[in-house]
């Protein structure tokens, strides 16, 4: 597609429910990466990959978090056992060459509130 | 996580007028970016800088990488009421290594 696709753009959960998010990058693209940017902040940082390896991880904040990209294009975030504090803007982002800022198109993120 | 200190943390100005904002970091960075960011929708790069000095235009956004390379600004001349929008700069130490976010400036123009 045109640009970086992201569903669903809204979800509302129940704290203990699992969450899966799904990220579109645009075709092509090699590198993907993803952000949560919670309310009144800046995006942090979560994970890469590069086509289907994870290369980082280091920014997910729990063990609750996991991150595939099972055959280099559609990448898709699942939160277990949702807490309060995972509510945010969960950011997806794509490049076509490792890593380069310059080169990111990011998506326009899912909300996820949880209550 | 880290994040970078940026301010102002909000302006609001009139249309016409200049506008600064800056970026500060601990550490050092080897590229500088700056985007800007809607309701409802992810950041859009506006400027990026990979040399510490440089200084670097795009239509009325003018943004500099401090010779320190630990702090970055951007200005906008002449504001109109499309700049509405939070700023974020961002630093990148490597190619390979993620981008850090500052905490974002809201900027709203009064017409």
């Amino acid at each position: 597609g045109a640009g970086v696709s992201q569903s669903p753009r809204y979800k509302v959960a129940k704290r203990g429910q699992d969450v899966a998010l799904r990220c579109d990058p645009i075709s092509g693209h090699v590198s993907l990466f993803w952000y949560q940017q919670a309310l009144g902040q800046g995006p942090e940082f979560l994970t890469y990959f590069q086509n289907e390896a994870q290369l980082d991880k280091s920014g997910l904040p729990s063990d609750r978090f996991f991150a595939e990209r099972p055959e280099g294009s559609v990448s898709t975030l699942k939160i277990q056992r949702t807490q309060q504090e995972d509510s945010a803007v969960y950011l997806c982002a794509s490049t076509t060459i490792g890593g380069f800022g310059n080169g990111y198109t990011f998506g326009s993120g899912t909300r996820l509130t949880v209550v | 996580g880290q994040q970078l200190n940026q301010s102002p943390q909000s302006m609001f100005i009139q249309e016409g007028e200049d506008v600064s904002m800056n970026c500060t970091s601990s550490s050092i960075f080897n590229t500088w970016l700056w985007y800007k960011q809607e309701p409802g929708e992810g950041p859009v790069l506006l400027i990026a800088l990979y040399k510490a000095g440089e200084l670097t235009s795009n239509g009325r956004l003018t943004a500099q990488f401090g010779i320190t390379r630990k702090d970055s600004f951007l200005n906008i001349s002449a504001s109109i009421p499309s700049d509405v929008g939070i700023y974020f700069c961002a630093g990148q130490l490597t190619g390979n290594t993620p981008l850090v976010f500052g905490k974002g400036t809201r900027l709203s123009v009064i017409a």
